[in-house]
């Protein structure tokens, strides 16, 4: 156990489905984070929340929607996907930005676009 | 443009063979350098992170350096239970100080 749930583990979709990741961390954390991890790429930054305000949105499409009610939870909210979409999506969060800091990641999301 | 590789792709011990996983970096400024390991359908879990040139740490069979170009992971007398991918990941001062760069990861296999 990191600290960091996310909910669900696996979910199924059709292109045209709306649903929605969530992730909370019990770690006092302020920073937190969507990843993308697709077979033979490394982890592409997708998000960065910091204090609950977004501070990097890494050019991602816009059928993918965060949300950050307060520093505990992140949602990423999906819509109209694409089969290209599937992979696993990771959660992270880390101390309120100071430099150097570690990030912990949660066991994260498998998600298969149909 | 930051970039982490690593080497080999993927390794094959006999159980007990010690080897080193390798994580070569070029950033502008080095914040930290992180080491993670991964087991198949979870997230990545943290081992260790290394700040400058010089630095070691250790966590039971794994021990971790770094120098001014890349980081080894050293994997003293493995056990079954240490097969996972290994990712080495990198923050560098420029370019937003949360921003981390992994490398694709080392799928290690321990053989009993």
């Amino acid at each position: 156990e990191t600290g960091v749930t996310q909910t669900p583990r696996h979910l199924v979709m059709g292109m045209t489905n709306k649903k929605s990741l969530k992730c909370e961390q019990h770690l006092g954390h302020n920073a937190m984070y969507w990843y993308k991890q697709s077979a033979k790429k490394p982890l592409e930054l997708m998000f960065v929340y910091n204090f609950k305000e977004q501070t990097e949105n890494n050019s991602v499409p816009s059928r993918f929607s965060p949300e950050c009610p307060n520093s505990s939870h992140l949602f990423l909210h999906l819509h109209t996907l694409q089969p290209e979409d599937s992979a696993l999506y990771l959660c992270a969060s880390s101390q309120a930005p100071s430099g150097q800091e570690t990030q912990y990641f949660g066991p994260g999301t498998r998600l298969l676009v149909l | 443009e930051d970039q982490v590789t690593q080497s080999p792709e993927a390794l094959r011990l006999q159980e007990g063979e010690s080897s080193s996983l390798n994580c070569s970096y070029t950033v502008s400024g080095l914040r930290g350098l992180f080491w993670y390991r991964q087991d198949p359908g979870k997230g990545p879990e943290f081992l260790f992170t290394l700040y400058s040139a010089g630095e070691e740490k250790e966590k039971e069979r794994l021990k971790a350096t770094l120098t001014k170009k890349e980081s080894f992971l050293h994997i003293t007398a493995p056990k079954p239970e240490d097969s996972a991918t290994y990712l080495c990941a990198v923050q560098a001062e420029s370019g937003g100080y949360q921003k981390v760069t992994f490398g694709i990861g080392t799928k290690l296999q321990v053989i009993p």
